[in-house]
């Protein structure tokens, strides 16, 4: 079915420590998957993407691993700073060629200092 | 900036009245997909556009109704509206499919409030 939820809704960090956000999927045909920032105020912008054939890609500080065995996705920010705090969604094409995302319901990431 | 520009930013309207929000996709995109993001929610699909043509559809209320126009901006239609609908509509565009480029770049919304 369409299912993206994410394991914890908020999430505190040490500013300057490593950020891990974790997402379920639930729809095995998913072979896009797209992670996208969100601060108060403003749309959704995209951070880094992955495709099924990949297990883990790298960005400018920031790292997604996929685990297609147990359907399982995260994002790695490292060296968290305080413009890292927002809300953070998964999103997944679901297998479809429609072109349609399918967005989590997101977890805010708070930065401690 | 992100290039996505939708009009108007802010919307307060009564119950039961009928507004319209306007995109402007990205110079050179294709598609435009219209999302709902109600408080602490996720972005729940409503529906695509894809040069004039409707893509796809997602939980959109028959009260709501969206078209592209020839020169691409889309305008989303909410009627008879309800304390339910106050939310962030967002509009995003994409040249054509998001895995091919790298998913939706997003306007900055319009928050609608029913009161």
């Amino acid at each position: 079915g369409e299912s993206v939820g994410l394991h914890l809704p908020t999430l505190s960090v040490q500013e300057g420590d490593n950020s891990i956000i974790n997402c379920a999927y639930s729809n095995s045909a998913s072979d896009y998957f797209i992670w996208y920032k969100q601060e108060s105020g403003k749309g959704p912008q995209f951070i880094i993407d992955i495709r099924s054939n990949m297990d883990k890609r790298q960005g400018q500080r920031v790292t997604v691993l996929l685990n297609k065995t147990v359907k399982h996705l995260s994002l790695q920010i490292a060296a968290t700073q305080p413009g890292d705090s927002a809300v953070y969604f998964c999103a997944e094409n679901g297998g479809n060629r429609d072109d349609k995302i399918i967005f989590g319901k997101g977890t805010r990431l708070h930065i401690l200092p | 900036d992100s290039g996505v520009t939708q009009t108007p930013k802010h919307l307060i309207t009564a119950t039961g009245q009928r507004v319209t929000l306007r995109c402007s996709p990205r110079s050179g995109d294709l598609s435009v997909y219209w999302y709902q993001q109600s408080l602490d929610q996720g972005l729940q699909f409503l529906i695509q556009y894809y040069n004039g043509e409707e893509r796809a559809k997602g939980n959109i209320l028959e009260r709501f109704s969206a078209q592209q126009f020839p020169d691409l901006h889309s305008e989303l239609n909410l009627s008879s509206l309800e304390l339910g609908d106050s939310a962030l509509y967002f509009c995003a565009s994409s040249v054509y499919t998001s895995w091919v480029s790298g998913g939706y770049t997003f306007g900055s919304g319009t928050r609608l409030t029913v009161v």
